[in-house]
């Protein structure tokens, strides 16, 4: 299996700009995940989604953040406007199962807002 | 809600010395525990998880951690560290009533001393 797949893995925008990232989970895993990571806060979950529906996005920081999950292949976050202090790398992950089911992390896309 | 500190923020070690990486975590129940490790510019991998049974769980890379209940720990540790086992290591808790959401330490950044 070719893994969770993000794209793009790098991403520079000036703020004020859309962006949206994209993740494709392990085919026939149900459950898919956002993160953020950052020097200062770590890494936070953003959203989880379980059989394509979005299941607690307490996480998202406001509302300029939204996610979705079309289809159980393909899902995407999008910050609009975006501002410098959402530079972070995201991560996606999915599982097969959630709780203590491992999750799979895909490389990650490095976000840099100028 | 639960939490998880990692007290040591980096750790240097000598190639083939032992490895002891700590973790407490804060939760009134028996929690889900997990380490992941992270690789530069790389997505985070499971190493090890622990959600019941045997409070001695071994992992991949030779990785082993210990639930220790009365001291609401479980620290991560090797026999022998090998060069390619620098990294950032994550500890992870989630709760049963939340199934799928995992709160994430602020890691260890392991460097190793020839």
């Amino acid at each position: 299996d070719a893994g969770v797949i993000q794209s793009p893995r790098h991403e520079v925008t000036e703020m004020g700009q859309e962006v949206t990232l994209r993740c494709k989970p392990i085919s026939g895993h149900d459950y898919l995940f956002w993160y953020r990571q950052t020097m200062m806060r770590g890494l936070e979950l953003l959203i989880y989604f379980n059989n394509n529906v979005p299941i607690d996005d307490s996480g998202m920081p406001e509302d300029r953040f939204s996610a979705k999950m079309p289809n159980a292949s393909f899902s995407t976050l999008k910050i609009q406007p975006s501002e410098p202090r959402d530079s972070a790398v995201y991560f996606c992950a999915s599982s097969l199962g959630g709780g203590v089911e491992t999750q799979y992390f895909g490389p990650g896309t490095r976000l840099l807002v100028l | 809600a639960q939490s998880v500190t990692q007290p040591d923020i980096h750790i240097t070690v000598s190639e083939g010395a032992s490895l002891e990486l700590r973790c407490n975590y804060s939760y009134g129940a028996t929690p889900y525990l997990f380490w992941y490790v992270q690789s530069p510019g790389q997505g985070l991998q499971l190493l090890l998880k622990y959600f019941s049974g045997d409070t001695l769980v071994q992992g991949i890379k030779g990785f082993e951690a210990e639930f220790k209940r009365s001291q609401s720990s479980f620290n991560l540790r090797k026999p022998s560290v090998h060069w390619s086992d620098a990294a950032e290591y994550f500890c992870a808790v989630g709760a049963r009533s939340s199934a799928s959401k995992i709160i994430f330490g602020s890691g260890t950044r392991l460097s190793i001393r020839p």
